[in-house]
């Protein structure tokens, strides 16, 4: 079990390219989160995916954005059309299965920078 | 939304001191997890405190929960310069979502 696994560590895009990140889940676990950190804040939560099913999303995931986790296993998050706004490190998190209970387990996360 | 808020914001120490944070929240829980985060990375699960749960120790840390006043607090003994990181609190509301606060940022000085 090597941990919730995330790539790119980094990336630098020009405004209104779109972006990819991956993420791939402790391999027992079901729950599937997205979040967004910026400089300085907490965490904010984006979205959340139970197997392959996207349960939630918040408010802050506008129609430039979009998830998938297509067989339950690693998710994707693409950004479209990428404004400066967007910089900000996307974080990944699991949790499910026998030996998790409720913790949630983070990645290491994808720095986004926009220019 | 942040739910939880972290006191202090920051906090500086000496090596071998202790170090108290603090986290308030706003509605009921199921649980509330710490986390620590180095700069640039991404979060490392401390301590979960469940609800019906008022103390927990791991190590170096103690966690204590009071529900009927929303906080919590962690203790960190005997701190080293590798402590030096932000910590967040976060609590667990529904479907395991958790909500985090803006963090305190610790410093340890040799």
């Amino acid at each position: 079990d090597t941990g919730v696994s995330q790539d790119p560590r980094h990336k630098i895009t020009k405004r209104g390219q779109n972006v990819t990140f991956r993420c791939d889940p402790i391999s027992e676990h079901n729950r599937l989160y997205w979040y967004r950190q910026t400089l300085g804040q907490g965490p904010e939560f984006l979205t959340y995916f139970q197997n392959e099913a996207q349960l939630e999303k918040s408010r802050l995931l506008s129609d430039r954005f979009s998830a998938e986790r297509p067989k339950g296993s690693f998710s994707t998050l693409e950004i479209q059309r990428t404004e400066q706004g967007d910089s900000a490190m996307y974080l990944c998190a699991s949790t499910g299965g026998s030996s998790s209970g409720n913790t949630i387990y983070f990645g290491e996360g994808s720095w986004l920078t926009v220019v | 939304s942040q739910q939880g808020e972290e006191d202090p914001q920051a906090l500086s120490i000496q090596e071998g001191e202790n170090a108290t944070m603090n986290c308030s929240y706003k509605t009921s829980i199921n649980n509330l997890q710490w986390y620590r985060q180095n700069s640039g990375r991404g979060l490392v699960h401390l301590i979960l405190i469940r609800s019906n749960e008022r103390e927990k120790h791991s190590g170096r840390l103690r966690v204590t929960l009071d529900t009927s006043k929303k906080s919590s607090s962690l203790l960190i003994t005997a701190s080293r310069a590798a402590d030096t990181a932000s910590y967040f609190c976060a609590t667990d509301t529904t479907a395991s979502k958790l909500t985090f606060g803006t963090g305190t940022r610790l410093q340890v000085t040799l």
